[in-house]
Formats: structure tokens, sequence, C-alpha cells
């Protein structure tokens, strides 16, 4: 069974450019999520989906976050103007719905933002 | 406010030496307790679980310690081997599919 993927590993980009990360969740789960941990900071909850729905969209920091679902299978992650506090690694999970809370983890995109 | 708290941030043991690494939350509604573990360039990977109908999980030479009462929970690395080297992560949830809430993280460094 593949494990969750990103893409890309790692992403330069300016300050006021835009950025998409992807997510490809294991093959059948249907919950997906969204994590991001700052320099030296928690991993800190971003959003969750339930196949296409946002199921809580709580940690989004702000408006310039856009996360997308189509289709229930992969999601992206827009960023839209970024800023300089948008870098860090951003982790994507997924897990089976009705499982034991046990999420699988991407192995992350590295954003800096200069 | 974090909400759960990690410690130590760093830890350094010598082969075959006891790696503790210890947790505290603030929400007593948390039901699952995860420690994931994490080596560079890497995802978080599932380590070991519990919830708090039980006071210990043990899964080879890795331990979970949970004390309800304290709200702390702890993970023991019995028989610590330079492999083990990473960062761990425990995290809380408050029910099935929700989010996972992370401590700050620990860096383990098992030395030969």
């Amino acid at each position: 069974e593949a494990g969750v993927t990103q893409f890309p590993s790692h992403s330069v980009i300016e300050k006021g450019q835009t950025v998409t990360l992807r997510c490809d969740p294991i093959s059948g789960h249907d919950n997906l999520y969204w994590y991001r941990r700052v320099m030296g900071k928690e991993i800190k909850f971003l959003l969750h989906f339930v196949k296409e729905s946002k199921q809580d969209e709580s940690g989004m920091p702000n408006n310039r976050f856009l996360a997308e679902r189509t289709g229930g299978t992969y999601s992206t992650l827009k960023v839209q103007p970024a800023e300089l506090e948008d870098s860090g690694v951003y982790f994507c999970a997924s897990s089976r719905l009705g499982s034991n809370n046990e999420q699988f983890f991407g192995p992350g995109t590295r954003l800096t933002v200069l | 406010q974090q909400q759960v708290k990690q410690s130590p941030q760093s830890l350094i043991v010598q082969k075959g030496g006891i790696s503790i690494i210890n947790c505290a939350y603030e929400n007593t509604a948390f039901d699952y307790f995860p420690w994931y573990q994490q080596f560079p360039g890497k995802g978080p990977a599932l380590l070991i679980a519990i919830r708090p109908d039980v006071s210990e999980k043990k899964e080879g030479r890795f331990t979970i310690s949970f004390n309800k009462s304290a709200k702390q929970f702890s993970l023991h690395i019995m028989d610590s081997q330079p492999g083990d080297s990473a960062t761990y992560f425990c995290a809380a949830s408050l029910g099935a599919g929700n989010m996972l809430t992370f401590g700050g993280g620990t860096r383990l460094m098992v030395k030969p």
C-alpha cells in the first residue's frame, strides 16, 4: 500500500507570491488532514476533510490559505499571497473513516518564504 | 495556549539506557494519546498509542505510561539504540477522526 505523498518536497518563494501544495492520501482514506510545523514549534492542525467536505477548518490561520479536495481524492493547499511567517513544513495526513484515529503522515513540504 | 506540553526538548542517552519523554495535557476530554516518531526528511510515523482506560501499554521496547488523574503520559524506550535517534512527538485527540493536538517534540540522540 502506497503511503501519503506530498509535492513538492521543497518550495522557496518570495513574499507576495503564490504557492500550491499537493497531497495524495492513501487510497481509500476518506479523512485528510493538513498540519504545519513552524521552526522549533509544535505541529499544528490546519484543517480536516472528510471526502470532499471540510469537516473542520478551525486551524486555518487566515484567508490567504485555501484548501480544496475536489472529488474527495487528492487535496491542494494554496497560499496566496505568501508571507514570511508562512514558512514551515506542511504535513498532510490521512486515515480511514471509522478507524481508531491512526493518522498516516506524508513526508511534508518544506516551504520557505523569502 | 498549548494544550499538550512535552519535555524535555532534547535528550541524550547512552546506548542501552532508558529514554523517558513526558507529556502533560489540559483537556480532560481527550481520549486518544499517540506517540509519533520522526526521522529527518520523513513524516511522523505512529509508534504506539493508548486510550485512557488503561494505565500502561507496551510494544517491544516502547512503553506508554498513562496517569489520568495527573493528566500526564510518558514514553519509555528501553535498551535505547542509536537507530532510535529521532524526534518524538506526543499528541492527543478527542474522538475518532478528529484533529491531533501535538506536543512540541523531543529530539532524542542515543550515543553508541
